[in-house]
């Protein structure tokens, strides 16, 4: 166990629905990544918070957006879904170790079908 | 944007010792090594890091060289469990926003 967790583990919807993915990092960190990963590919990663700040975005669609609030709790929203979004969707959260090098500690994913 | 290079798959048998190399041939000077170990629908998980000659820990060890443009994700003795796909990536202290998780390398423990 990670510490970190997601919710909901799975969910289903349909074509041009909007979802809420929802993250809790692990107590203490302060960063929070989001990634996409599709049926046997690699981890595409879309886009870091830090304390609540905007860090890094990466392959994000204009549809998705994300935003991590006070208590450092992070949501992923997917709006106007497609039948491609349907992956599973990791959160990590990270803590800087020695050296100050992060280690990333990733969660148990939500499982996104859209029909 | 120090990227890396590793070989798509592999395979071994149990008992046997696993050796997956990694080209980050751009690494910069502060940069660090990390590989990452995911299972089947699982979130990746951290497997060990290092700057420069070795690092050993419970479950792997990591060889990098003088020049520090490859890695070495050494595992002993594997056994069925640790079919899995490796990923490595390269990072600096306080700035990771460039670590980025590539294709891994797939590997298959056959019994």
């Amino acid at each position: 166990d990670s510490g970190v967790t997601q919710t909901p583990k799975h969910l289903i919807t349909a074509t041009g629905q909007r979802v809420t993915l929802r993250c809790s990092p692990r107590s203490g960190d302060l960063s929070v990544y989001w990634y996409q990963q599709s049926l046997d590919q690699g981890l595409q990663f879309l886009i870091q918070y830090y304390n609540g700040e905007e860090r890094a975005k990466g392959n994000i669609l204009e549809r998705f957006s994300a935003q991590q609030f006070p208590d450092l709790h992070s949501e992923l929203n997917l709006s106007s879904l497609e039948l491609g979004d349907s992956a599973l969707y990791f959160c990590a959260s990270s803590a800087r170790g020695q050296g100050g090098i992060e280690t990333q500690y990733f969660g148990p994913g939500t499982r996104l079908l859209v029909l | 944007l120090a990227k890396t290079t590793q070989p798509i798959s592999m395979d071994s048998y149990e008992g046997q010792e696993v050796n997956i190399t990694c080209s980050h041939n751009n690494i910069a000077t502060n940069d660090y090594i990390t590989w990452y170990q995911q299972f089947p629908s699982q979130g990746p998980r951290f497997i060990i890091q290092g700057y420069k000659t070795k690092v050993t820990n419970e479950v792997a060890s990591l060889f990098i060289p003088a020049d520090r443009k490859s890695s070495t994700l050494s595992l002993p003795r594997v056994s069925l469990s640790d079919t899995a796909v490796y990923y490595c990536l390269v990072g600096a202290p306080y700035n990771n926003n460039d670590m980025r998780f590539g294709a891994g390398t797939r590997l298959t423990v056959k019994p």
